[in-house]
């Protein structure tokens, strides 16, 4: 079945960076565009942003400029996500999710994200 | 950025009982909402796209309604496999941020 499947779980010191995998089978990976969303223990969903795995191009919530870095390997259908400068409350699950929607006159429009990874728990701490 | 405000942020409910979700964004967003389902240990579930519109697979007692500012989510004869937490999301602007959450519980 439609899947994507996400590395598995990191400890890093603060300061340090990290990259999570995330492997997408049984559909065209640069048909849809995958997003990155974390979510803090006991806390709501926080989006983080997203990659057009065709071209590469990405977009950051502002709140990750500079730190958040999103690439992909299409030969292998794979995305990845780094964090870097990493603090102990970047200790969250990261999650890679499809975006579902459609383009129209060069514009594209989400719906939502209808396929999640299981999740990468990434632990900060000294 | 676009905020999110559900309400409750949880509430106790009993199998067959009609739960209703309050998601209010902080300035209008059309129809460009998700609602999700999260259970322990798992990632989100979509449920529903475009304030609305009913994901594949997802049982007819969900249903969702709302534009502009004001959504809803409304499950009607609540199952034991709908005890979970649930997001709305909004998919207008970017970023595309999620409310914190409506627990539901028995």
């Amino acid at each position: 079945q439609v899947q994507l499947v996400q590395s598995g779980a990191e400890v890093k010191k603060p300061g340090a960076s990290v990259k999570v995998s995330c492997r997408a089978s049984q559909y065209t990976f640069t048909f849809w565009d995958i997003n990155w969303v974390r979510q803090a223990t006991g806390q709501g969903p926080e989006w983080m942003g997203w990659m057009n795995p065709k071209s590469g191009n990405t977009g950051y919530a502002q709140k990750f400029q500079g730190r958040l870095t999103m690439t992909r390997d299409t030969s292998i259908s794979t995305a990845y996500m780094e964090l870097s400068s990493l603090r102990p409350e970047d200790t969250a699950i990261y999650y890679c999710a499809r975006a579902a929607g459609h383009c129209s006159g060069g514009t594209c429009y989400y719906y939502g994200f209808d396929v999640w990874g299981q999740g990468t728990t990434v632990t900060v701490s000294s | 950025d676009i905020q999110m405000t559900q309400s409750p942020s949880s509430v106790s409910a009993s199998v067959g009982d009609r739960v209703t979700i309050t998601c209010r964004a902080s300035q209008g967003i059309s129809t460009w909402l998700a609602w999700y389902q999260q259970k322990p240990g798992k990632a989100p579930k979509y449920l529903i796209y475009r304030a609305s519109s009913l994901q594949s697979g997802v049982p007819s007692r969900f249903s969702g309604s709302g534009s502009g500012t004001d959504f809803t989510l409304t499950i009607s004869n609540l199952q034991p496999e709908d005890f979970a937490s649930y997001y709305c999301q909004q998919t207008s602007t970017s970023p595309f941020t999620f409310g914190g959450g409506t627990k539901v519980e028995i």
